[in-house]
């Protein structure tokens, strides 16, 4: 079966320090990958996704970053991080065909809390 | 381009009371329409989903139907438990979006005992 692994579960960083954060999925291969940010109290934004090693569109320009090394790692990262970063980072993961009904898994997440 | 909207919250019920949360969409393709659940600390989970025009979606007591001729697709659940609290995302993806999921901005539920 299919997992999705994201860590660290929680992260406090003071502003201006650099981010890096892990998901990887096991169990299936060349998926689709995503970067979700969730504020508090609100809906899911878009920050990246990925169809192939490499291969990385972004959706909101910001001081983030996205890379894909490896066919089921996907790491979001930052060189200084803005209080505004603060979040909960959502890595999800769908199956790569061209169907449009393919629902995406996600991972349990990563509280960020910028100081 | 696409877009969802979902009836802003919270929403609080009694529980066996009925839940009805309204989803609307704008879609130039013909999508694919889903209701994911985010229980408190977790991540997103497919709760139900409808790829064509009619189709009912449904899952642990919910349903939601497709109704193309109004762009909707509303969750129902005939009596909701406490353990149904959780934040519901109405969302959609077509091949006109790339296969990009679109989330609505989610509705909270809370449900009192």
């Amino acid at each position: 079966s299919q997992t999705i692994h994201q860590w660290p579960a929680t992260l406090v960083q003071p502003v201006g320090s650099p981010l890096s954060l892990e998901c990887t999925v096991e169990g299936t291969s060349n998926p689709n990958l995503y970067w979700y940010r969730q504020a508090a109290g609100r809906g899911l934004q878009l920050l990246f996704y990925s169809v192939g090693i490499g291969q990385i569109s972004s959706e909101v320009p910001q001081n983030l970053s996205a890379s894909r090394p490896q066919d089921r790692q996907f790491i979001l990262s930052s060189k200084k991080l803005l209080l505004s970063d603060s979040g909960f980072y959502l890595c999800a993961w769908s199956v790569r065909t061209g169907n449009a009904d393919n629902e995406q898994f996600f991972g349990p997440g990563t509280r960020l809390t910028v100081l | 381009g696409n877009s969802v909207t979902q009836m802003e919250g919270p929403v609080t019920l009694s529980e066996e009371a009925f839940l009805t949360i309204n989803c609307t969409y704008t879609a130039t393709g013909y999508p694919s329409l889903f209701w994911y659940v985010q229980y408190p600390g977790e991540g997103l989970q497919l709760l139900l989903k409808a790829t064509k025009a009619d189709d009912k979606g449904s899952n642990k007591g919910f349903e939601a139907t497709y109704r193309k001729e109004t762009t909707s697709f509303h969750l129902e659940k005939g009596s909701v438990q406490v353990s149904d609290s959780a934040v519901y995302f109405c969302a959609l993806s077509d091949r006109t979006g790339g296969f990009k999921t679109i989330f609505g901005a989610g509705t909270r539920l809370f449900v009192k005992a």
